[in-house]
């Protein structure tokens, strides 16, 4: 069955620091997507990234990056400069491939992210 | 503008008392799934559709219903509700299955006494 685990459940740092949230997923198939979605403080829950099993370059947007690596099965993303506007949960999330029509999406527990002035 | 919808956004209600909670999108969208999201448990998917009148059972399906007879609308039904169903729920939409993108819905927080 497909997991995934966030074992940071809180992180603190000073606003310019940079942080890397871990994200580790555990699944049977080949073919699966990987996200990170955002939640501020307002609750509501904004996508950052997808990423499909096939393609592990690593990706930067802005002061966002993140690293996929398949042998670790980890799927890290790191914030660099962060700002108070960063502080956030952060949830990592996996769906596999349609298996059978299962369509399953699977979150992590979340990373709350608070970034100090 | 492309949205999910949700009603009520916030609801408290007793043990046993049927309620529904809406949920629309304007997006044309395939894929419709509910999610309650419970403090060191992030959130944990209760039921998806990938179409209408096809609907099938996530990792929480217990104590839920839901219908999809339109493709727009995919409500979520507590016939008996009990406490340890007290969290915040949310809608959420993708073109064409969990492997895109989800729209979330701005969330329905349920306390039940």
């Amino acid at each position: 069955a497909q997991k995934v685990t966030q074992a940071q459940t809180e992180i603190s740092v000073v606003e310019k620091e940079d942080v890397t949230l871990d994200c580790v997923y555990e699944t049977r198939d080949t073919t699966y997507y990987l996200f990170w979605y955002k939640q501020p403080p307002s609750g509501e829950l904004v996508f950052l990234i997808r990423r499909n099993s096939f393609d592990e370059q690593n990706e930067i947007s802005g002061r966002y990056s993140w690293n996929f690596q398949k042998s670790t099965s980890s799927f890290n993303f790191t914030i660099t400069a962060s700002q108070v506007v960063d502080s956030a949960v952060y949830f990592c999330a996996l769906s596999e491939s349609v298996i059978q029509g299962a369509q399953k999406l699977v979150f992590g527990q979340g990373t709350r992210l608070t970034i100090n002035p | 503008e492309a949205q999910v919808t949700q009603n009520p956004r916030y609801l408290i209600t007793v043990t046993g008392k049927k309620l529904t909670v809406t949920c629309s999108q304007n997006m044309n969208h395939e894929y419709m799934s509910w999610y309650r999201q419970d403090p060191g448990l992030g959130l944990r998917q209760i039921y998806y559709s990938m179409n209408v009148e096809v609907t099938d059972k996530g990792d929480v399906p217990e104590g839920y219903k839901v219908s999809r007879k339109e493709k727009r609308n995919f409500p979520l039904i507590l016939e008996s509700p009990s406490p340890n169903q007290t969290s915040l729920y949310f809608c959420a939409s993708s073109f064409q299955g969990a492997g895109y993108e989800q729209y979330f819905g701005p969330g329905t927080r349920l306390t039940v006494t």
